[in-house]
């Protein structure tokens, strides 16, 4: 069965500070990979995501990049956070075969940028 | 750029009660997803429809994807207090783009 992984869990930084955060899939091949964030109460926002390797696909200019070096790891980094970038954030995956099926997530990154 | 919308943001219903969530694209949607999300935790995949029209149902939640496919709605029939979070529709005009409505949150009251 396929599994995802996201880590990690909880995560404090001071502003300036780079980001990385990584994600990996088990159990599949060739997966959609996406990068969302969730500020507190509110909405997920799509910040990234990839239909393979070292294709992104960047939705909010921000300063947060995302890379995919292979084909089940998916990297959110930041060279210097700033306050606003604190958030939860969720790594999830999709078959890339259009079958009827959703996204499967992560436990998320609870980033609190001080 | 592509919006989803969803109404209401929030809903506090009477356990047994129906509740109803409405979801509005600004484009024309390939599919639509529905997700649940608890308090603290991630969001779950519930269902995907693809067809104009289509219906689907789980147990006491009913799914609907608009003749247009730009709208579609979640209604669960007899709430329980294991309903309670935040139920996000998602979607997109591509199969790989994937944009989530702001979600509405549910709260059941014993």
């Amino acid at each position: 069965s396929q599994t995802i992984h996201q880590w990690p869990a909880t995560l404090v930084q001071p502003v300036g500070s780079p980001l990385s955060l990584e994600c990996t899939v088990e159990g599949t091949s060739n997966p959609n990979l996406y990068w969302y964030r969730q500020a507190a109460g509110r909405g997920l926002q799509l910040l990234f995501y990839s239909i393979g390797i070292g294709q992104i696909s960047s939705e909010v200019p921000q300063n947060l990049s995302a890379s995919r070096p292979q084909d089940r790891q998916f990297i959110l980094s930041s060279k210097k956070l700033l306050l606003s970038d604190s958030g939860f954030y969720l790594c999830a995956w999709r078959t890339a075969d259009r079958k009827n099926i959703g996204a499967f997530f992560g436990q998320g990154t609870r980033l609190t940028v001080v | 750029g592509q919006q989803v919308m969803q109404i209401p943001q929030y809903q506090h219903v009477q356990e047994g009660e129906d509740f109803t969530t409405y979801c509005n694209s600004s484009t024309t949607l390939s599919n639509i997803q529905w997700y649940k999300q608890r308090p603290g935790g991630h969001p779950v995949f519930l269902i995907q429809l693809v067809k104009s029209g289509e219906v689907k149902k789980q147990k006491r939640l009913t799914f609907q994807f608009g003749e247009a496919k730009k709208n579609s709605s979640l209604h669960i029939t007899a709430t329980q207090t294991t309903d309670v979070g935040t139920y996000f529709c998602a979607g997109g005009a591509s199969y790989d783009k994937v944009i989530f409505g702001p979600g509405t949150s549910l709260s059941v009251i014993p």
